[in-house]
């Protein structure tokens, strides 16, 4: 089965600072991986995913992450933190088992940004 | 309405109580999902609907019972529950066959509290 892995629960950056969250997954197949954003008491709001057209991803808010098959990484990174970032992260892989493709999702990252 | 709709958003419920939360999703979406998110704890699939064809029960226990009547709506039945099942219940669909780039969208969740 799939899974990936988020080192570090809590981040904390300064304002302005560069966020790098980070994701690593286990694949014996070519993953397809996502990065999540939740907010307090709200659903998880999709930032970008790779889905093998290109390395580097591009998502919401300024977010990007790049996919390295030789590190089995999808870190998440955005050049300069804004107040509004701070949220929980998460990482997934879609796996495909009885026929249907599923969700599995990392531990999830809290990112704190200090003013 | 857009997107993924959760109702209601709060419940709190008795262990001897029955409710029910509802999922409705008005992206055309085939495959829906309930998740569990409790505190410090990993997001956990629950139970996956293609078609309206369960295709995946996650060892959950027989205190929750899921009903998908068509593509759209998502009901998860709860009865005799216990305080540890106070989790966010959050419900995502998804287009399959689409290949396994494509990405769930999520509600916003209900937030239950068992006393």
């Amino acid at each position: 089965a799939q899974s990936v892995t988020q080192l570090g629960s809590h981040v904390s950056v300064s304002e302005g600072a560069l966020v790098l969250l980070r994701c690593n997954y286990s694949s014996s197949v070519p993953p397809y991986l996502f990065w999540y954003v939740q907010y307090p008491n709200q659903g998880l709001q999709l930032l970008l995913k790779y889905t093998s057209a290109a390395t580097l991803v591009k998502g919401i808010n300024g977010f990007e992450a790049e996919f390295k098959k030789s590190e089995t990484s999808f870190h998440l990174t955005k050049p300069s933190a804004h107040m509004s970032d701070a949220a929980e992260y998460f990482c997934a892989v879609s796996d495909r088992t009885s026929g249907t493709y599923k969700y599995i999702f990392g531990t999830g990252t809290r990112l704190k940004v200090l003013a | 309405e857009t997107g993924v709709t959760q109702t209601p958003r709060h419940l709190v419920m008795g262990m001897t109580n029955k409710k029910s939360l509802k999922c409705e999703q008005h992206l055309g979406h085939n495959a829906m999902y309930w998740y569990k998110q409790s505190a410090k704890k990993p997001l956990e699939l629950m139970f996956v609907y293609n078609f309206k064809e369960q295709t995946e029960n996650n060892s959950v226990p027989s205190r929750f019972s899921p009903e998908c009547p068509n593509s759209s709506h998502l009901f998860l039945h709860l009865h005799t529950l216990q305080p540890e099942d106070s989790a966010l219940y959050l419900c995502a669909s998804s287009q399959e066959g689409t290949g396994a780039g494509t990405e769930a969208f999520f509600g916003q969740g209900t937030r239950l509290t068992v006393v």
